[in-house]
Formats: structure tokens, sequence, C-alpha cells
């Protein structure tokens, strides 16, 4: 497996705004998850992107694979209060999968 | 339960204490992983279990970390003679196929360990 790494390190915004972080990673993937931490809490699994898809929807997440970058996309349409927590990618290959996880892109999004 | 539970919460040890940490994973789930995350950090690996077989367990920092899961369902991560350098948030995962990623890890709350 490999370790995605995710950019910007932190991100702040207004509510309503919306919010994009990234993430690359080196060799040639299976999939892509990205997952979500609240403080104090465990990951929460948001969505799955395969190789051969571009993009993905999950309600005001969008997630876009550029397989020819090694990069990934998620962005938060219309953000909330309660969006904010840290975001990690876990790209996927070969294939004994142990998901491996960067620092993420903390986001704060202000009332 | 509906979810991953790990128990206790919070953990304070003095220097030197044993410490076990309990993962009970969501029933019928195959894959159970353990991680460490330190503050401010994203979850480092530690060991990856598929039913009772520990497959991979190169995560673990020292042989002072040790993890069971001798039945295939709850897992115990042990630490022996801990030091302040563990202190770290204990995370569990579980999922219900190994392979290529396709099953999402489904993770505890974690189990605050705060070496004194």
């Amino acid at each position: 497996s490999q370790q995605g790494e995710e950019d910007p390190q932190a991100l702040s915004i207004q509510e309503g705004e919306n919010a994009t972080m990234n993430c690359s990673y080196k060799t040639s993937i299976n999939n892509l998850q990205w997952y979500r931490q609240n403080s104090g809490r465990g990951l929460v699994h948001l969505i799955l992107i395969r190789s051969n898809e571009r993009e993905k929807h999950s309600g005001r997440l969008r997630v876009t694979l550029d397989t020819s970058k090694k990069s990934s996309s998620l962005l938060i349409t219309a953000s909330r209060a309660a969006d904010t927590a840290s975001y990690f990618c876990a790209p996927s290959s070969g294939g004994s999968y142990i998901p491996t996880f960067g620092r993420g892109t903390s986001l704060i999004v202000h009332p | 339960g509906a979810g991953v539970s790990q128990s206790p919460r919070y953990k304070v040890a003095k220097r030197g204490q044993d410490v076990a940490l309990r993962c009970d994973p969501i029933s019928g789930h195959v894959s159970l992983f353990w991680y460490q995350q330190a503050l401010g950090q994203g979850p480092e690996f530690l060991t990856y279990f598929q039913n009772e077989a520990q497959l991979d367990k190169s995560g673990l920092p020292s042989d002072r970390f040790f993890a069971e899961r001798p039945e295939g369902s709850v897992s115990t991560l042990k630490i022996q003679r801990t030091q302040q350098e563990d202190s770290a948030v204990y995370l569990c995962a579980s999922s219900l196929v190994s392979g290529q990623g396709q099953s999402p890890l489904h993770f505890g709350n974690g189990t605050r360990l705060t070496v004194t």
C-alpha cells in the first residue's frame, strides 16, 4: 500500500463557501477513499472512487480522480460549520490493502 | 452494537506500567486494523488481522507492543513498560472483506493513552 499526501495542510473558510482539498499519490491505484475525522473521534468513510472513474458525487461532496497526474480532489460545496474536521485520503494499490494516511487537511468552517 | 467499540476511552498509565486496549469490531468483519495517532498527525498503521491471523505487524514500533485476536473477533493491543512517547490515541478499525480496498474501514472512537 502507499500513503496519500493531502494538501493544503489547513484550510479556513466561511460558511457557505466551497472547500477544495487535494491528494497526491505515487504509484498506480485500484481505488482511492476519502475519510473525515471530527475532533476526538475516529475516521468516517466518505466516498470511494475507482481507478476507472473520473468523478463521483455524494450529497455536497464531489470527488475527482486524475490518474495521469496521480491526484484526487475532494470538493465540499456550500460548507457548513459541521464540516469542520480533518480530511484524509487513502489510495489503494496492489493486492493486500492496508490503508495508510497522511497528515490530512484540517478544515475550519466559520459560522 | 452497531459500530466498532473501543475501551477504555481514556487511560492514564505511569511510565513502566503495562496497558491493554480492547477493540470490539463490527460482527462479521474479517479485517481488523490498529493505528496510532499522535496529536496533529494522521493515523499511523500498527498491525492488521484477517480473522485470527496477524498478517502484518510491520508498524509496531517496538517489541513492547503486542496485538492479538485469538477468536477472530475481539482484539487486544498490549503495551508493556509504557514510555512517554507511547502517549497517543490508539484507533481500531474493521472492514467486511480484505484486499484491494474495496471495503471501507469502520473506525472506533479510539483510546487516548497518556503516560505520565
